[in-house]
């Protein structure tokens, strides 16, 4: 099953508000990804992290491998309308052969 | 992502239909994967297979069987289609475990 915690849920925003999304486990993770999804096509890969501590943006976007090496979160700054979509995390646990999903947050976004 | 094929796009379907989901890559990646996804539920692994000799279930690979016919396809069956299994599947490839997936744009499979 899931062994990863991805909170919220859902969030409801206004335009330029920013965001913030996390996820948690109680295993060590080798790597977390963040890939957000929009409706009609499949996760496209927003950031990759690959060492405890990392921190790493694209744009607008920051994402952190928690020092722990158990958690991640995702920050968007002054969100715009094309933010809208669901936001997944995804880690590959130490040992293992392949990743792990959260279970996404969708971001709706009012202008 | 374009180097990641899925046919169908869309597919409606009766009860007790056999299926397949086709997957073909053009990254050159060794491993491939299939996900379903459902509301609420995120992303789900069914089966994946690492190579042209290899192919290992998934947390929820009971009702699907998988073909891996060479590096760059992989084919999802569903025997005996049932309701429950509506839903949104994904393939997705690799270069080695713990590196990024890249999907495709899915196939949306409704059994009625």
């Amino acid at each position: 099953g899931q062994q990863l915690n991805q909170s919220p849920q859902s969030m409801f925003i206004q335009e330029g508000e920013d965001v913030s999304m996390n996820c948690t486990s109680s295993s060590i993770f080798n790597t977390w990804l963040w890939y957000k999804q929009e409706p009609g096509e499949g996760p496209v890969l927003l950031i990759a992290l690959y060492k405890a501590g990392e921190l790493t943006s694209n744009g607008r976007l920051t994402a952190q491998f928690g020092i722990t090496r158990k958690d991640s979160f995702l920050n968007i700054s002054a969100s715009i309308p094309s933010d809208v979509g669901i936001y997944f995390c995804a880690g590959a646990i130490q040992g293992a052969q392949k990743l792990v999903f959260g279970q996404g947050t969708r971001l709706t976004i009012n202008p | 992502d374009a180097d990641v094929t899925q046919t169908p796009r869309n597919r409606i379907t009766k009860t007790g239909k056999r299926i397949m989901l086709e997957c073909s890559q053009t990254k050159g990646h060794d491993r491939m994967y299939w996900y379903r996804q459902d509301p609420g539920l995120g992303l789900r692994l069914i089966y994946y297979s690492f190579d042209v000799k290899d192919i290992n279930k998934g947390e929820i690979s009971d009702g699907y069987s998988v073909s891996r016919q060479a590096q760059a396809k992989f084919s999802l069956s569903l025997e005996s289609a049932i309701p429950n299994q509506t839903a949104l599947y994904f393939c997705a490839t690799s270069d080695y475990s713990n590196q990024p997936q890249h999907f495709g744009d899915g196939t949306r499979l409704s059994i009625l």
